[in-house]
């Protein structure tokens, strides 16, 4: 079955400093895509990162990259230059291919990232 | 059309009441997903649909829910019986299908309470 594990329910970073947010995934389908959401205090979902389980090497966009170790399946959303904008919810998710009869995505329970000035 | 939309934003009901709540998802998608949130959570899928076919329903869903997507567009969430337990942020999410999989893009939530 499907699972995803955040296991940091908050994590402090100094403003401009690097912060790893860790998530470990589980699934026997072997086409899956890992995914990286924040979820601001005003409760919207907004997309950041995404990995397929195919690619070759690790996503980036911006600011945000993905650590992605298929063999340990950990999927850490890396954020680099911290902002005070970045105090938020993240969630880790992942969708698998259907190969086990799903498109579902599922969600980790979360981590409070809080940035100090 | 600029994301997925959700009606209404909050809803406040007795409980024993019936509730219905609507998502418009972004015209082109062709999955939708509806999830539940409550408090310090992350979303629990509830259910999805590819175009009008619902495909997987949660055990999390007893009876008292259903879910419909009429015409493969928009879809609607009911729940019978409202409990208080059932007080929780619906989520609502639409996305395109692609082998190389594609980011949900997620409605601002329906808040239901149930006093």
């Amino acid at each position: 079955a499907q699972k995803i594990t955040q296991t940091q329910p908050g994590m402090f970073v100094q403003e401009k400093e690097a912060v790893t947010l860790d998530c470990t995934y589980d699934t026997s389908d072997p086409s899956y895509g890992l995914f990286w959401y924040k979820q601001p205090s005003s409760g919207e979902m907004i997309f950041l990162i995404y990995q397929g389980s195919y690619d070759q090497q690790n996503a980036t966009e911006g600011r945000y990259s993905l650590n992605f170790q298929k063999a340990r399946k950990s999927a850490n959303l890396v954020i680099s230059a911290s902002q005070l904008g970045d105090s938020a919810m993240y969630f880790c998710a992942m969708r698998e291919g259907g190969n086990t009869g799903g498109f579902k995505t599922i969600f980790g329970a979360g981590t409070r990232l809080f940035v100090k000035a | 059309d600029t994301g997925v939309s959700q009606d209404p934003r909050h809803k406040i009901t007795k409980r024993g009441q019936n509730v219905t709540f609507r998502c418009d998802p972004i015209s082109e998608h062709n999955r939708l997903y509806w999830y539940r949130q409550t408090l310090g959570q992350g979303p629990e899928f509830l259910t999805y649909f590819q175009n009008e076919a619902q495909l997987e329903k949660s055990r999390l869903l007893s009876d008292r829910f259903s879910a419909e997507r009429p015409k493969g567009s928009f879809s609607t969430l009911e729940i019978q019986r409202t409990e208080q337990g059932d007080s929780a942020m619906y989520l609502c999410a639409s996305s395109l299908e692609f082998p190389g999989g594609t980011e949900a893009f997620f409605g601002q939530g329906t808040r239901l309470t149930v006093v």
